[in-house]
């Protein structure tokens, strides 16, 4: 079945780091990928998203880019601050059927120190 | 502009306990969905709804129910509480093929 990797945290960086956090997929059709962050207490939201190949998801100085050839879709920011610490989700969506099946990774939590 | 309302927040049951976790949405979406999130995993779907008065199993059914009376509300129903169902919950909507809208969740401990 279908399914997201993610790699392993915690990711811990300086605030102004460069950061990527990687995110591989596999499935049979052409999913819509999406990156989902989740603050301390909250909910996941949504924070970017590409539906076809080479779509450049970005929001916040986050970007995301849909690489079907390496079957990836990498999270990236130039320069990451304190607000940035979350845990970060990639998912992939696709339609099974009746409803819309979001797969999720394992989710990877950063921390930002001053 | 309340989006996706869960309650309650949190919540700790005896084991044989029962409860529902109520589930509101505003945005009038006909897709509604419940996951829980164990510590270090991704989010497991539990039961979906497309729309009012149909609902339907996701990966992790077993132990839950779910009933879809309007488009608003999508309770989740726990009838004999067990301790492997300590977890943290969350509801989302949608509209078709666009992204979930998730609530802020309920921590459920049983014990």
């Amino acid at each position: 079945g279908d399914s997201v990797t993610q790699m392993e945290g915690p990711v811990t960086l300086s605030e102004e780091a460069f950061l990527t956090i990687n995110c591989t997929y596999t499935a049979t059709g052409y999913p819509s990928l999406f990156w989902y962050v989740q603050y301390p207490g909250e909910g996941l939201q949504l924070l970017l998203k590409a539906t076809k190949a080479d779509d450049k998801g970005s929001n916040k100085g986050f970007e995301a880019t849909y690489r079907k050839e390496t079957t990836s879709f990498h999270l990236e920011k130039g320069s990451v601050q304190v607000s940035d610490s979350a845990v970060y989700f990639c998912a992939l969506n696709e339609w099974a059927g009746g409803y819309n099946k979001l797969i999720f990774g394992a989710g990877t939590r950063l921390a930002v120190h001053p | 502009n309340a989006g996706v309302t869960q309650t309650p927040k949190f919540r700790i049951l005896k084991i044989g306990q029962s409860m529902t976790l109520q589930c509101t949405q505003d945005m009038n979406h006909n897709y509604m969905y419940w996951y829980r999130q164990d510590p270090g995993m991704g989010l497991k779907l539990i039961y979906y709804s497309v729309g009012a008065g149909i609902t339907d199993k996701g990966e992790v059914p077993n132990g839950y129910n779910v009933s879809r009376s309007t488009t608003e509300d999508f309770p989740l129903r726990l009838e004999l509480a067990a301790p492997s169902q300590t977890s943290v919950y969350f509801c989302a909507s949608s509209t078709w093929n666009q992204p979930q809208h998730f609530g802020d969740g309920t921590r459920l401990s049983i014990l």
